[in-house]
């Protein structure tokens, strides 16, 4: 079945470190690619998104992610995390089957000490 | 605020009641999509509408469960008999059919059945 995985349900960090939130996901066709932040209540808000072109995407915030379709990964990276970065973030995959749904992660709670 | 707008925002109610939620797009957006998010897990894709065409169904979405978007705009998600297994955040998203089609999500609402 098609899937996605992140496989850090939780991260903790201090603040300056740096941060790399991994994505895979199971489909072998063309796809496009998501990350959604959910700050400590709001609504899921877009981060970034990769449709086509360079790998390396970059979002709001300083955040970045780079696709390696070898891989199959759609890491969501930052060089240094500021204690507003606490939220929990997915991964979200629309993979190209003729349905328009998108499959998203488990999600990674960011807990950003100061 | 032009993003997309549900209600209520909470429900609680009892096991086999019935209840409907409301979900209203951001404007000109053509696609409609309902996800289904519990705890610990991402959302769940559980139907999509473009315009008042129901296209997509998740075997999620039980035959107590029934969507509606009779003009294109607004959408309504009922739960009959409602059950425990119901209890969950009820997510609402749109989007404009285009080539690099992004979905934007709601605040979602809470539904607790007793």
């Amino acid at each position: 079945a098609q899937s996605v995985s992140q496989h850090n349900h939780h991260v903790i960090l201090s603040e300056a470190a740096s941060l790399e939130l991994g994505c895979n996901y199971s489909y072998g066709g063309t796809v496009n690619l998501f990350w959604y932040v959910q700050y400590p209540g709001q609504h899921l808000q877009l981060l970034l998104k990769y449709f086509s072109g360079d790998p390396l995407v970059k979002g709001i915030k300083g955040f970045e992610a780079e696709f390696i379709k070898s891989k199959f990964s759609f890491n969501l990276r930052k060089p240094s995390v500021q204690w507003s970065d606490t939220a929990e973030y997915f991964c979200a995959v629309h993979m190209n089957t003729g349905f328009q749904k998108l499959v998203f992660g488990t999600g990674t709670r960011l807990l950003v000490s100061p | 605020d032009t993003g997309v707008s549900q209600d209520p925002r909470h429900k609680i109610t009892k096991r086999g009641q019935n209840v409907t939620f409301r979900c209203d797009p951001i404007s000109e957006h053509n696609r409609l999509y309902w996800y289904r998010q519990t705890l610990g897990q991402g959302p769940e894709f559980l139907t999509y509408f473009q315009n008042e065409a129901q296209l997509e169904k998740s075997r999620l979405l039980s035959d107590r469960f029934s969507a509606e978007r009779p003009k294109g705009s607004f959408s309504t998600l009922e739960i009959q008999r409602t059950e425990q297994g119901d209890s969950a955040m009820y997510l609402c998203a749109s989007s404009w059919d285009v080539t690099q089609e992004t979905q934007y999500f709601g605040p979602g609402t809470r539904l607790l059945v007793l």
